[in-house]
Formats: C-alpha cells, sequence, structure tokens
C-alpha cells in the first residue's frame, strides 16, 4: 500500500537554528511529492513540491527539500528557523496514476525564542 | 475570490445525530476532496470528487456520504454521527495538470459526544 512516513513527530528548535525534517514515501512508480505548512489556527498551504528535473526543490520562506530516489526520500530543510515557522508541517505524495494525495503523519515544530 | 471556503466552522453534535459538512470552491476545480485530521495520523482522504457528477471512497469512508451538488460544492454528510467521527475536517479542490497541488479549505472542527 502506498505510505509516507514522517519520524519526527514534535521538535524544538531555538532561532536561528538548521531544520531538517524526514519524510520517506513507499511508491515503487513515479510519485509527486510535497511539503505543506499548517500554523495555528490556519488552513494548509504549499510549502513546495517536486514533479520532476532538479531533485533539489526551493519553497517559499527559505524552505528547501531534496528528493533521493535511491532513499525514497524528501526531507524538508532549512538553514536558520524563525519562531514564524512554529508550525505542523505534512509531507504528501501522489501517484501518478491517482488523484488524491496521501499524507504523512506530520511534524510539529516548535521555535523558541 | 474566497477560494475554499467550508461551514460549519465548529460543531457538536451528540451520538446519532446526524449533519452535513459544507465546502464550496470558485475556481472552477473539477476534483474536490474531503479529509479528516486526526491528532499523529496526518490527513486521510474520506471521499472524492474527480468531476461533477461523480464520487469515490478514499481510505475511510466508512460512516460517511458525500454529494457533489455541482461543479462549485461538494457536501460531506454523517448519517449517525459516532464518537469516532470527533476529528478536523478538510475540503480541498485542484485541477489538471497540477491535481496534487491542492487547496484546502479552512477546517469543520467536529466533537461527538
Amino acid at each position: 500500500a502506498q505510505s509516507v512516513s514522517q519520524h519526527n513527530h514534535h521538535v524544538i528548535l531555538s532561532e536561528a537554528a538548521s531544520l531538517e525534517l524526514g519524510c520517506n514515501y513507499s511508491y515503487g512508480g513515479t510519485v509527486n511529492l510535497f511539503w505543506y505548512v499548517q500554523y495555528p489556527g490556519q488552513h494548509l498551504q504549499l510549502l513546495l513540491k517536486y514533479f520532476s528535473g532538479d531533485p533539489l526543490v526551493k519553497g517559499i520562506k527559505g524552505f528547501e527539500a531534496e528528493f533521493i530516489k535511491s532513499k525514497f526520500s524528501f526531507n524538508l530543510r532549512k538553514p536558520s528557523v524563525q519562531w514564524s515557522d512554529t508550525a505542523e508541517y505534512f509531507c504528501a505524495a501522489r501517484d501518478t496514476g491517482r488523484r488524491a494525495l496521501t499524507f504523512g503523519s506530520g511534524t510539529r515544530l516548535q521555535v523558541q525564542p | 475570490n474566497a477560494g475554499v471556503t467550508q461551514t460549519p466552522k465548529f460543531q457538536v453534535l451528540k451520538t446519532g445525530q446526524s449533519m452535513t459538512l459544507q465546502c464550496a470552491q470558485d475556481m472552477n476545480h473539477n476534483s474536490m476532496y474531503w479529509y479528516r485530521q486526526d491528532p499523529g495520523m496526518g490527513l486521510r482522504l474520506i471521499y472524492y470528487s474527480a468531476s461533477e457528477g461523480t464520487t469515490d471512497k478514499g481510505e475511510v469512508p466508512n460512516g460517511y456520504n458525500v454529494s457533489r451538488l455541482n461543479k462549485r460544492e461538494f457536501s460531506l454528510r454523517l448519517e449517525s454521527a459516532a464518537p469516532s467521527q470527533t476529528s478536523v475536517y478538510f475540503c480541498a479542490s485542484g485541477d489538471a495538470p497540477s491535481y496534487n497541488e491542492q487547496f484546502f479549505g479552512p477546517g469543520t472542527r467536529l466533537t461527538v459526544l
């Protein structure tokens, strides 16, 4: 079955620390990958997406993610987090033969000032 | 351009009561989705509609029904609510060529007592 795994459930960082959130997926074929963010009290917003091409994808607010096909991974990174990055982050994947997304369980990021 | 709207924002039901969650989008998308979000489980797809007049089951359809009323509106009905249906419900829409880039509504927080 298709699945997306996020191994970090709750991450606490200080401002200016670097961030890396793990995401692994289980599809064997062509897959599209995403990171969504949900700020407190708000709905999900797309941070970045990977369809094809350069495996290093840059998104909004200084986030980037690297697609490593051999590791079935799509980790999210940010060199220096800010207090405003406090949110829940969801990795998602779509088998290109399907319309719907499969989401990971989410990672709650807490950035302390 | 409101994007995806959902009503109500909050609802409390007693076990066995019924209710309908409403969703509308003004982006002229063909595809619409209903997800539920539970702590530690991410978002799980309940039902989706690829186009007006069609609906398909997702990962967790039991206890729910949907209606694609027209291109704009996609409702989710709980016929006999159960405490296990306490959750936050998100509606989303998206379309070709980027089915993956789904746009989410603000969510409905439902509590079933």
